[in-house]
């Protein structure tokens, strides 16, 4: 069993629908990060969480420490929106997920 | 611009064959990461660096090694290419502490004939 689990492992939205990605772990972490590929391959970081909750734009990130679980939002969705968001816990070494496939049609 | 620097870009590789993946960041971060990506799955660890001159192993380190040359750089060697590492490669830093995320490259598409 993987120690990062996402859900949904895929997801359709229509454009402006708000989305909700999920990341359960299953060891004690320092952080907890949200990464996003585009479809081109490239990588970037969008959140690196230990507690509470982060706000950037649109996206919003909140972790629960004692429940072990994450989760992203996105509000007002938008095609460009459309990549894999990757969930990854630091304990030790870093841990990631599967990711979720995001696609936003308009 | 600031980040971090992968080369090459893509290679394909004989069986037997050895290469190495070059790294470099110039952020000054601390620890550094290679990772490779199969398709349709997640990032798996291969090797990390949690600071310079040291080096330790991740999920997958088989056939690979790896060098910390200095605080810059961080290379990946595979020194008889196989079938089975056909894959993406990622190189990732971050500064450890710090409220900061990773900073990824771009990636190296390996390609093992």
């Amino acid at each position: 069993k993987n120690e990062v689990e996402q859900s949904p492992q895929n997801l359709t939205a229509q454009e402006g629908e708000f989305i909700t990605i999920n990341c359960s772990y299953s060891v004690g972490i320092s952080a907890l990060h949200w990464l996003q590929q585009h479809p081109g391959g490239g990588i970037v970081s969008l959140f690196m969480l230990s507690s509470g909750k982060k706000k950037h734009g649109r996206l919003i990130a909140t972790i629960n420490i004692q429940e072990k679980h994450s989760s992203l939002h996105i509000t007002a969705s938008h095609p460009r929106d459309s990549a894999v968001y990757i969930c990854a816990v630091n304990a030790g070494k870093s841990t990631f997920g599967d990711g979720t496939t995001l696609t936003v049609k308009p | 611009n600031a980040g971090v620097t992968q080369t090459p870009k893509f290679q394909v590789l004989k069986t037997g064959q050895s290469m190495t993946l070059q790294c470099a960041q110039d952020m000054n971060h601390n620890s550094m990461y290679w990772y490779r990506q199969d398709p349709g799955m997640g990032l798996r660890l291969i090797y990390y660096s949690a600071s310079e001159g040291t080096t330790d192993k991740g999920e997958v380190p088989n056939g690979y090694n790896v060098s910390r040359l200095n605080k810059r750089e961080f290379s990946l060697r595979l020194e008889s290419a196989a079938p089975s590492q056909t894959s993406v490669y990622f190189c990732a830093s971050r500064q450890t502490g710090s409220v900061d995320g990773y900073t990824f490259g771009s990636g190296t598409r390996l390609t093992v004939v």
